[in-house]
């Protein structure tokens, strides 16, 4: 069961154009969703993160907005640049203290920026 | 370089062949996550220590996988009799006390044949 779903599975944006990448989840004990970014052969790099508390955070041209009752997050990458070119992935973690605190990924995006 | 680190970065070996990663987490960070990755997909979770406490282990870390962090400090995921299956790659991340931020090392690719 994947309890994070991800979509669009690829995306094309021209240089300059907003990136959207979204994600749902099922599990309300999720209390934690993080982005990240992966460049081929590397491991995922944190780009930005979100509590429920708040329904947006950005973080220069990244801004990640949260819907708690609908169950989904999105990340909006602005002015898109060729070298943000890598795949994406959500995840979201769960609050429960005494437990590990493993993340739960999404299937990942692959961002295309083109010129 | 002060980041997560792995080796080897890559790893071909034959089918019944045992293998051992080696993972050295951000130093001070006292939980450490093992990953597992295949092409085209997110990573899943393996397991976890809190120092050199075993937590939590997937129902995906079958018995010919063992993981170990005797010190507290590096941990190691070795895989018995290696089937093609097990091709992916493996990521290790680290994490401080309650933060809930995981910063992943660059991943051993382990191919089987």
């Amino acid at each position: 069961q994947q309890q994070v779903k991800q979509s669009p599975q690829s995306l094309i944006v021209q240089k300059g154009g907003i990136s959207i990448i979204n994600c749902a989840y099922e599990n309300t004990a999720f209390d934690y969703f993080p982005w990240y970014q992966q460049f081929p052969g590397k491991g995922p790099a944190l780009l930005i993160a979100i509590r429920p508390d708040v329904s947006e955070k950005k973080e220069g041209r990244f801004t990640i907005s949260f819907n708690k009752s609908a169950k989904q997050f999105s990340l909006h990458i602005m002015d898109s640049q060729p070298g943000d070119s890598a795949t994406y992935f959500c995840a979201a973690m769960e609050g429960k203290t005494g437990t590990a605190s493993k993340l739960t990924f999404g299937t990942g995006t692959r961002l295309q920026v083109t010129l | 370089d002060t980041g997560v680190s792995q080796n080897p970065r890559h790893k071909i070996t034959k089918r019944g062949q045992n293998v051992t990663f080696r993972c050295d987490p951000i130093s001070e960070h006292n939980r450490l996550y093992w990953y597992r990755q295949t092409l085209g997909q997110g990573p899943e979770f393996l397991t976890y220590f809190q120092n050199e406490a075993q937590l939590e282990k997937s129902r995906l870390l079958s018995d010919r996988f063992s993981a170990e962090r005797p010190k507290g400090s590096f941990s190691t995921l070795e895989i018995q009799r290696t089937e093609q299956g097990d091709s992916a790659m493996y990521l290790c991340a680290s994490s401080l006390g309650a933060g809930r931020e995981q910063y992943f090392g660059p991943g051993t690719r382990l191919t089987v044949t």
